[in-house]
């Protein structure tokens, strides 16, 4: 089983509806999370970070935490076409992002 | 510049040559790490630098993979004798320190290497 599970899509939805992307891991030392976006032959951007469990808003997005059942979620209001991207979550034991242990990433199409 | 900085943005090169692949990591970040990401995978970390050091070598693949980092800014990364599986996207990326708290890891746009 690997570390970090994640959904490749692609996960395709018409404007405006609400998606949720999620990632399952099995590392229960895991305490930093964090969702990445990156767009096609792009690097990764910091969307989300999150310590611990709990929810934490940033406009249009909402990252989850379920630390009981090892579970994450993003979830985007109001998806936009330029919302179309790769999604990768990542998290990690401790504080170092030399210890980051990332997703294979969802892809993401939004239409207009 | 106001971001990092890659070159060559892509490389195709022959089976059993040596590539060099450059990073300019954002002016004042001590902090710098290459990953690799193979299609279809996730981010695969290979190493990191704090200033010209490297206390983390660990995600190097083989003995033909190396990085050097001068001046706490430039650093290269050397592959020896390519190997078609080495084809990838070399994402280099910087932080102001090591620690995820309350700091950003900033990507550059990669370096995609093709081994033919």
């Amino acid at each position: 089983q690997k570390e970090v599970e994640q959904d490749p899509g692609p996960l395709s939805v018409p404007e405006g509806a609400i998606v949720s992307l999620n990632c399952t891991y099995s590392n229960s030392a895991f305490q930093y999370f964090m969702w990445y976006r990156q767009y096609s032959r792009k690097g990764p951007e910091l969307l989300m970070y999150t310590y611990s469990s709990g929810n934490k808003e940033d406009g249009r997005f909402t990252a989850q935490v379920d630390k009981s059942s090892k579970y994450i979620s993003l979830f985007i209001r109001d998806s936009q076409p330029s919302d179309s991207a790769t999604y990768l979550c990542a998290m990690s034991a401790n504080s170092g992002y030399s210890t980051l242990t990332f997703g294979k990433g969802t892809m993401l199409l939004v239409s207009p | 510049g106001a971001g990092v900085s890659q070159s060559p943005s892509n490389k195709v090169t022959e089976k059993g040559k040596d590539v060099e692949l450059r990073c300019d990591p954002i002016s004042g970040h001590t902090a710098l790490y290459w990953y690799r990401q193979s299609l279809g995978q996730g981010l695969e970390f290979l190493i990191y630098f704090q200033g010209n050091s490297a206390p983390d070598k660990s995600g190097l693949p083989s003995d033909r993979f190396s990085a050097e980092r001068t001046g706490g800014s430039v650093s290269t990364l050397t592959i020896q004798r390519t190997q078609q599986e080495d084809s990838a996207v070399y994402l280099c990326a910087s932080s102001l320190s090591g620690d995820i708290s309350g700091n950003t890891i900033y990507f550059g746009e990669g370096s995609w290497l093709t081994v033919v």
